[in-house]
């Protein structure tokens, strides 16, 4: 079975600081892993994906399959970027997303 | 589109009682995803459709949970009987096959629910 974990439920930083979060992912097989954001009154919706290999809004993720990670990076954290963070893997086969319990970012000025 | 439509935004019950969560998925979509989210367990899968279909329903906590699909643009999550630890925000979402291997899953604002 397929599991996602997200060990910090808090993360506070000062704005311009760098921001890592952490996610670790068990499964056999390949997974796609993938990073969504519920921003505060906004629906969640999907960040990036790793199969993109795409950097938005300065996030970055890179899939680690030795340490099974898939940690999510920016270099110099913004107010705007305060929200909760969800970590998720979808493995062959299943079209439904497994989540990990998420972590909130709180970017003090 | 509206994106996905989710009835009530809050449902405030007493315990023993029948709660039905509402969702319209985004047209055209074949995929419709029921999560529920607490803070201790972040978000859960509790049971997912293809084409009105369930697919996998292992997510469920057990017999007082159903989830109905009767066709494209409706589906239903009952609670019967209720209890205060069904407490939690309820996410309804969709996708649609093809992008469904891209994990691109469009959500509702959610239901949140407390049972007293």
């Amino acid at each position: 079975a397929q599991r996602v974990t997200q060990p910090e439920k808090l993360l506070s930083v000062f704005k311009g600081a760098p921001v890592e979060l952490k996610c670790n992912y068990s499964y056999s097989g390949s997974p796609e892993l993938f990073w969504y954001v519920q921003y505060s009154r906004q629906r969640l919706q999907l960040l990036l994906r790793h199969i993109s290999r795409e950097s938005i809004k300065g996030f970055t993720a890179d899939l680690n399959k030795g340490e099974t990670s898939f940690h999510l990076k920016k270099p110099f954290a913004q107010e705007e970027d305060s929200a909760m963070y969800y970590c998720a893997l979808i493995s062959t086969g299943r079209r439904a997303l497994t989540f990990g319990s998420g972590t909130r970012l709180q970017v003090q000025p | 589109d509206a994106g996905v439509i989710q009835s009530p935004r809050h449902e405030v019950t007493e315990m023993g009682q029948e709660v039905t969560l509402r969702c319209k998925p985004i047209s055209g979509h074949d995929y419709l995803f029921w999560y529920r989210q607490t803070m201790m367990r972040g978000l859960e899968l509790l049971i997912y459709f293809n084409n009105n279909v369930p697919i996998d329903d292992s997510g469920m906590p057990e017999d007082r949970f159903s989830a109905k699909m009767p066709n494209a643009s409706f589906s239903t999550l009952k609670i019967q009987p209720s209890e205060p630890r069904d407490s939690a925000v309820y996410f309804c979402a969709s996708s649609l096959l093809g992008t469904g291997d891209t994990g691109e899953l469009f959500f509702g604002e959610g239901s949140r629910l407390t049972v007293l």
